[in-house]
């Protein structure tokens, strides 16, 4: 079957840095996803990795790595407006996108 | 640019009622749209795609008697939820791609809140 595995939670403190792991078993592989839902709104897109390595955006990063089934969400200088889920998604042979259950990421102060 | 929409935000309607839901991409041509249910706490879990002009696709376990979804255009799909149960109260989320290749990313209306009393 298909799976998409990200921890259900973590916390960080804000001005920090924190890493939210993907890892994935898909038929087939057409690219990741990941996306931000803060609670009660939708997903807001954050970032798109096809190629193995690292794509930079501001703040945050992504990475991939495909032999490994593997991707992270880079968050750097944390603020509290970070505080969300944060969803990993990935494409299969199909083009169909497999979700992730979603990390919640709390943020102190 | 890439905004979808989706009218009503939120609806309070009686048992064996039904309910209609729109999605709207507002500045683009939306080849697939997509509907998504979510639970407290839970993932998205999703219904149905739908292609402009075509019958829907519908998920495992999805009734399509119950979710009826008509994409008549470019720009809109419509959900309606048939004869609702307060096990139908959810947060019903609509997406729509400009394609469905690998880098067409899904843009996300702002849902719609469905209580059932």
């Amino acid at each position: 079957g298909q799976n998409i595995d990200q921890p259900t939670e973590m916390t960080a403190t804000e001005g920090a840095i924190v890493q939210i792991n993907c890892t994935y078993q898909t038929s087939g592989f057409n690219g990741l996803f990941w996306y931000q839902q803060h609670a009660g709104e939708a997903p807001t897109f954050l970032s798109y990795n096809v190629l193995d390595g690292l794509e930079e955006k501001g703040r945050f990063s992504s990475f991939l790595s495909r032999s490994k089934g593997y991707s992270y969400l880079l968050l750097k200088e944390l603020q509290m407006k970070d505080s969300a889920s944060y969803l990993c998604a990935v494409k299969d042979s199909n083009y169909q996108l497999i979700w992730g259950a979603g990390t919640k990421l709390i943020i102190k102060p | 640019g890439a905004v979808v929409s989706q009218h009503p935000s939120w609806v309070i309607c009686k048992s064996g009622t039904s309910v209609k839901i729109e999605c709207r991409s507002l500045d683009f041509q939306a080849t697939t749209m997509f509907w998504y249910r979510q639970f407290p706490k839970q993932s998205l879990m999703l219904m149905a795609t739908s292609n402009e002009g075509s019958k829907a696709t519908y998920e495992q376990g999805v009734e399509k008697d119950k979710f009826l979804i008509n994409h008549a255009s470019l720009t809109l799909s419509t959900l309606t939820v048939t004869s609702a149960h307060p096990e139908d109260s959810s947060f019903y989320i609509c997406s729509a791609s400009s394609g469905t290749g690998g880098s067409y990313e899904q843009y996300f209306g702002p849902g719609t809140r469905l209580t059932v009393t």
